[in-house]
């Protein structure tokens, strides 16, 4: 049972646009702790897809954007394509554990 | 280019002892704050444990504390996992990450900002 929570999976046509949910509670996205993001190709080490709610580090395309508000982020990805088919991550911290967590994880289908 | 290279995984007995390396390149070593995130077969991710530039503060999750040791040699820009009494339920890729601060504390507000390439380790009999 992940401290964050995410939906399982979600999916979408080419072109489409999805959102990934993270759900936390007043010990961590509640608690005004930032939310981070990362892609994990199939085989692959994860990778930092936005950072502080809603930066994206260099090379990471703009239709990718996440956002932050009361216990709860998204990560929304736009002009969905197939390279995009890959588990995401949402992730910050937890101060009644003293520890960073991660969300369970969800798996995009590019259908 | 920031590299990060793990090694020293493998399969080891349930309550024995293994020794996982990270060996960085591309970056002042000595300024970041290091990281072990975990991630077992077919799950999500959990973060480990994490040291801070000079190696004076290290941290650990509830899960590891008082079996898994965290350390660095900055001559050698190599930080390491020290895993004592080890469980079945430890079998899992180790990545090491690097956190993103410059001065090399560890900040709450933190993130992994570049991860190794991960390595095996299996606990089983």
């Amino acid at each position: 049972q992940s401290v964050l929570t995410q939906p399982p999976s979600v999916s979408g046509a080419p072109g489409q646009r999805v959102t990934i949910s993270c759900t936390g509670s007043s010990s961590n996205i509640g608690a005004g702790f930032d939310v981070h993001w990362y892609q994990q190709l199939p085989g692959t080490a994860p990778k930092l897809l936005i950072y502080g709610n809603t930066n994206r580090p260099s090379g990471v395309p703009d239709r990718l954007s996440g956002s932050k508000s009361g216990t709860s982020a998204s990560l929304a990805i736009t002009g969905l394509q197939a390279e995009d088919e890959a588990h995401y991550y949402c992730q910050s911290y937890d101060s009644s554990l003293s520890a960073w967590v991660f969300g369970g994880g969800t798996k995009l289908t590019v259908i | 280019e920031v590299q990060l290279l793990e090694s020293g995984g493998g399969l080891v007995q349930p309550g024995g002892s293994l020794r996982v390396s990270c060996a960085a390149s591309g970056f002042t070593f000595s300024s970041y704050a290091m990281s072990w995130v975990r991630q077992a077969p077919g799950k999500g991710l959990e973060w480990v444990s994490g040291i801070t530039g000079s190696g004076g503060a290290t941290y650990y999750a509830d899960s590891v504390k008082g079996r898994f040791t965290i350390s660095r040699d900055n001559s050698k820009n190599t930080v390491f996992l020290q895993m004592n009494s080890l469980r079945a339920e430890d079998t899992a890729v180790y990545y090491c990450a690097k956190f993103p601060g410059s001065r090399g504390v560890v900040l709450v507000r933190d993130y992994f900002d570049y991860w190794g390439l991960g390595i095996l380790v299996t606990v089983s009999s």
